[in-house]
């Protein structure tokens, strides 16, 4: 799977929106963008994904950039449940080469009350 | 649904132990996916199946881990002889099927080998 970066950390506060940066420069054309999330002591929970167009889920939004080669996450009213650490994943699902997910560093996200 | 259920939820052992860690996936999943989170290497995919196959278990650190899934409701990973280096928080993952977007990971058995 292709490398993603992320900032290793970002502080917001309470009820504000929070837009979290992937960066993928080398994204393939059968990559999909997934985005996970790690609250404290608690396994990874899927947040959203994509692959060219915009979306939104009753978790978040992902906006997409024309070229694919970064994309942001979007919380659009931040809570202190939020705090966790976030994954941005590339899965070449077209590919064949169904297996787990690569996890980077993710960027662990505070927020303020 | 009960999610994945994993057990024990933590396990205490001493070095050159046998350790053995169980994981019950989503009813109806037919991928199982075993990661292990540390400091140092962060969340690692060990071995995943389908349909109770072994498909790549490239990420088996070594001849000590083994995985098995006799069936479709349970999964272990076995450890033996196990090493202080082995302490981590091991998680098991299910999906509808290998493509499928989403994976439901379990709450973790974290691991301490003194």
């Amino acid at each position: 799977d292709a490398k993603t970066t992320q900032p290793n950390s970002m502080e917001s506060n309470e009820e504000e929106p929070v837009h979290l940066p992937c960066n993928h420069s080398t994204i393939s054309g059968t990559d999909y963008i997934h985005w996970y999330r790690q609250l404290p002591s608690q396994g990874p929970e899927y947040v959203i994904h994509g692959l060219t167009s915009n979306v939104n889920n009753r978790m978040a939004s992902l906006a997409i950039a024309e070229d694919r080669k970064s994309s942001t996450l979007i919380l659009h009213r931040a809570t202190l449940r939020d705090a966790a650490v976030y994954y941005c994943i590339l899965r070449d699902i077209a590919g064949g080469g169904a297996d787990g997910l690569t996890f980077g560093k993710g960027t662990h996200l505070i927020i303020q009350p | 649904d009960a999610g994945v259920i994993q057990s024990p939820r933590h396990e205490v052992t001493e070095m050159g132990q046998e350790v053995t860690l169980r994981c019950k996936p989503i009813s109806g999943h037919n991928s199982l996916f075993w990661y292990r989170q540390t400091m140092m290497r962060g969340l690692e995919l060990l071995i995943y199946f389908n349909n109770n196959v072994p498909i790549d278990d490239s990420g088996m650190p070594e001849d000590r881990f083994s995985a098995k899934m006799p069936n479709a409701s349970f999964s272990t990973l076995k450890i033996q002889p196990s090493e202080p280096r082995d302490s981590a928080v091991y998680f098991c993952a299910s999906s509808f099927s290998p493509l499928a977007y989403e994976q439901y990971f379990g709450p973790g058995t974290r691991l301490t080998v003194t």
